[in-house]
């Protein structure tokens, strides 16, 4: 069964500010989820990546197969970017498997 | 856009009771979640549903757990006698294939 590590487990950032949250992971993947939670609880998938980079907007997902790592950075970040973060992988290792979830990062972004 | 619906958004209920929570997946997807998080805790995996049967479960879905897609729309979870640990929010989610999941808003079960 899969690991996932998540860091740092809150941030708070000024607005404008450029975000790094890293996820690392114990077994090889498919491919890695980031996730963003709502206050409300409610759940989206951002991105899923096996290899390389992925840019929507501001944010921008990178991954590290051999070192089993993955970074979410969101650039001048807002306000509304407050929410939980979430980095998750196949539970099993395979691409259409449940997800194994990390403990998430809870981001404020200050005016 | 095509979304995932749950009913009810809350259910209270009392310890040994059975409950069933309801997910209403998109359309064309075909593949099929379960996932719990207790307040102030990581979501976990529950079960994967796929072709009419379960592929896949995690420890946590022992014998009070039961999935069913009765009738090809929905996709239900039922929890045969309900314990106090059981409170949780329980969101379901669909996958076409090869893509992300995508979410319903979950149910918050309240265990009494």
């Amino acid at each position: 069964k899969n690991e996932v590590e998540q860091s740092p487990q809150n941030l708070t950032a000024q607005e404008g500010e450029f975000i790094t949250i890293n996820c690392s992971y114990s077994v090889g993947i498919s491919a890695l989820h980031w996730l963003q939670q709502h206050p409300g609880g409610g759940i989206v998938s951002l991105f899923m990546l096996s290899s390389g980079k992925k840019k929507h907007g501001r944010l921008i997902a990178t991954i590290n197969i051999q070192e089993k790592h993955s970074s979410l950075h969101i650039t001048a970040s807002h306000p509304r970017d407050s929410a939980v973060y979430i980095c998750a992988v196949p539970y099993s290792g395979g691409g259409a498997d449940g997800l194994t979830f990390g403990k998430g990062t809870h981001l404020i972004i200050q005016p | 856009e095509p979304e995932v619906t749950q009913t009810p958004s809350h259910q209270v209920t009392q310890m040994g009771q059975e409950v069933i929570l309801r997910c209403v997946p998109i359309s064309n997807h075909l593949y099929f979640y379960w996932y719990r998080q207790i307040l102030g805790q990581k979501v976990e995996f529950l079960v994967s549903f796929y072709n009419n049967e379960i592929s896949e479960k995690s420890e946590i879905f022992d014998d009070q757990f039961s999935v069913e897609r009765p009738d090809g729309s929905n996709f239900t979870l039922k929890i045969r006698s309900t314990k106090l640990e059981d409170s949780a929010m329980y969101f379901c989610a669909s996958l076409a294939g090869g893509q992300t999941q995508y979410f319903g808003p979950g149910t918050r079960l309240l265990v009494l």
